[in-house]
């Protein structure tokens, strides 16, 4: 298995953009996570989705954010429009079972830079 | 308030020295998750111990979970330059979710 993949890997963009990363999950696996990851803040979960329905999205920052995961297989998280401080990591992981009780399997990340 | 903060911020050894990294948390768990994360790289799951577990090994890591102190410690033994990373423990409580800790930088001399 390839593991978590994301696309892309590195996102440079001005103020103001639509951004949209993408992410495929291990084949098989039921739950999706996606995290950003900043020097300042860490790491935080900002959606979770279970056999493909969110499940809690209150870290979500604002409007400007979305996420949707239309088949088990793919998952978008979209910023429109982005703002310098979204520059960070972002992360999806992937997990067996209920979020949280297993292992989570990390994709490479992207990293966004929003100028 | 965040759960499970890893102590110490920052470790430096020499190689073939352990390590040892301290969490805390705050509220009950179902489990905890230890994670490594080298520089530029996505997280590494490393070893679950679940609530009603004390100790658990894996190759060179030792933890263990004591559930009255809230606290768990990740021990790696005869550590190698390799072992330079990120530590995260991450807790699972009652909601459906992981959360993470800030991290333990750890860096072993060759």
């Amino acid at each position: 298995d390839a593991g978590v993949i994301q696309s892309p890997r590195h996102e440079v963009t001005e103020m103001g953009q639509e951004v949209t990363l993408r992410c495929k999950p291990i084949s098989g696996h039921n739950s999706l996570f996606w995290y950003r990851q900043t020097m300042m803040r860490g790491l935080e979960l900002l959606i979770y989705f279970n056999n493909n329905v969110p499940i809690d999205d209150s870290g979500m920052p604002e409007d400007r954010f979305s996420a949707k995961m239309p088949n088990a297989s793919f998952s978008t998280l979209k910023i429109q429009p982005s703002e310098p401080r979204d520059s960070a990591v972002y992360f999806c992981a992937s997990s067996l079972g209920d979020g949280g009780y297993n292992e989570q399997f990390f994709g490479p990340g992207t990293r966004l830079t929003v100028l | 308030s965040q759960q499970g903060e890893e102590d110490p911020q920052a470790l430096s050894i020499q190689e073939g020295e352990n390590a040892t990294m301290n969490c805390s948390y705050k509220t009950s768990i179902n489990n905890l998750q230890w994670y490594r994360q080298n520089s530029g790289r996505g997280l590494v799951h490393l070893i679950l111990i679940r609530s009603n577990e004390r100790e658990k090994h894996s190759g060179r890591l030792r933890v263990t979970l004591d559930t009255s102190k809230k606290s768990s410690s990740l021990l790696i033994t005869a550590s190698r330059a390799a072992d330079t990373a990120s530590y995260f423990c991450a807790t699972r409580g009652s909601a459906r979710q992981l959360t993470f800790g800030s991290g333990t930088q750890l860096t072993v001399l060759p």
